[in-house]
């Protein structure tokens, strides 16, 4: 089966400080896509970051940066010098099996960050 | 400019009704797809299309229908089988593996359905 878990519901961070949320996922597929998508209280989806599984070097946009470990399955998100428009619901995703008759986006349930001033 | 338009924004279904949501793209884009959210939780495939005219179910299509008679077009009808329609519907789209080039995804803005 292929899944995608967040074990953290909420987290809650200092203003600039740094944070780092956890994702992992369980796919038999060599070739995938890795997200990390930003919901504000608009409850529109942002695109936060991407990863390609063939890349080994990890992803980074600006403050926001990937741990991917491909052996253990984990693609965490770290959030640098923190910002209260930071504020947001954080949702890990995966496009398994890339390519092939059954692509389709696999969502984790969210977990909830709160940047404090 | 390019993206996803869903309509409506809100919408509201009476009992034993079946109600459409509807959602177009001008990315040209192959791939569409239909989440349920319901309120602190996370997001469930409804279903999804990777070409016209085809479509699969995801994780809980029961009392959903769709269809895909254009590339632009991917509209969901909430049935009246669906008992717990109450929920916020988001549709997204992405370019198919096949076109070569980054996978990259769009999402419109949610329509939230509310049972009268």
């Amino acid at each position: 089966a292929q899944t995608v878990t967040q074990s953290q519901p909420e987290m809650s961070v200092q203003e600039a400080e740094t944070v780092t949320l956890s994702c992992t996922y369980d796919t038999s597929e060599s070739n995938y896509y890795l997200f990390w998508y930003k919901q504000p209280p608009s409850r529109q989806m942002i695109l936060v970051i991407r990863q390609e599984a063939y890349k080994q070097q990890n992803a980074t946009e600006n403050r926001f940066s990937v741990n991917f470990q491909k052996a253990a399955k984990s693609f965490s998100l770290k959030i640098s010098d923190s910002q209260l428009g930071d504020t947001a619901m954080y949702f890990c995703a995966g496009m398994m099996n890339y390519g092939g008759a059954t692509n389709k986006l696999i969502f984790g349930t969210g977990t909830l960050l709160a940047v404090q001033p | 400019d390019g993206g996803i338009t869903q309509s409506p924004k809100y919408l509201f279904r009476k009992e034993g009704q079946n109600v459409t949501l509807s959602c177009e793209q001008n990315l040209n884009h192959d791939a569409m797809y239909w989440y349920r959210q319901d309120p602190g939780q996370g997001l469930r495939l409804i279903y999804y299309s990777q070409i016209v005219n085809d479509f699969q179910k995801g994780d809980i299509a029961e009392g959903y229908s769709v269809s895909r008679e254009k590339k632009e077009s991917f509209p969901l009808t909430v049935t009246s089988a669906q008992k717990n329609p109450t929920a916020f519907y988001l549709c997204a789209s992405s370019i198919s593996p096949d076109r070569g080039v980054e996978e990259k995804l769009f999402f419109g803005s949610g329509t939230q359905l509310s049972v009268l």
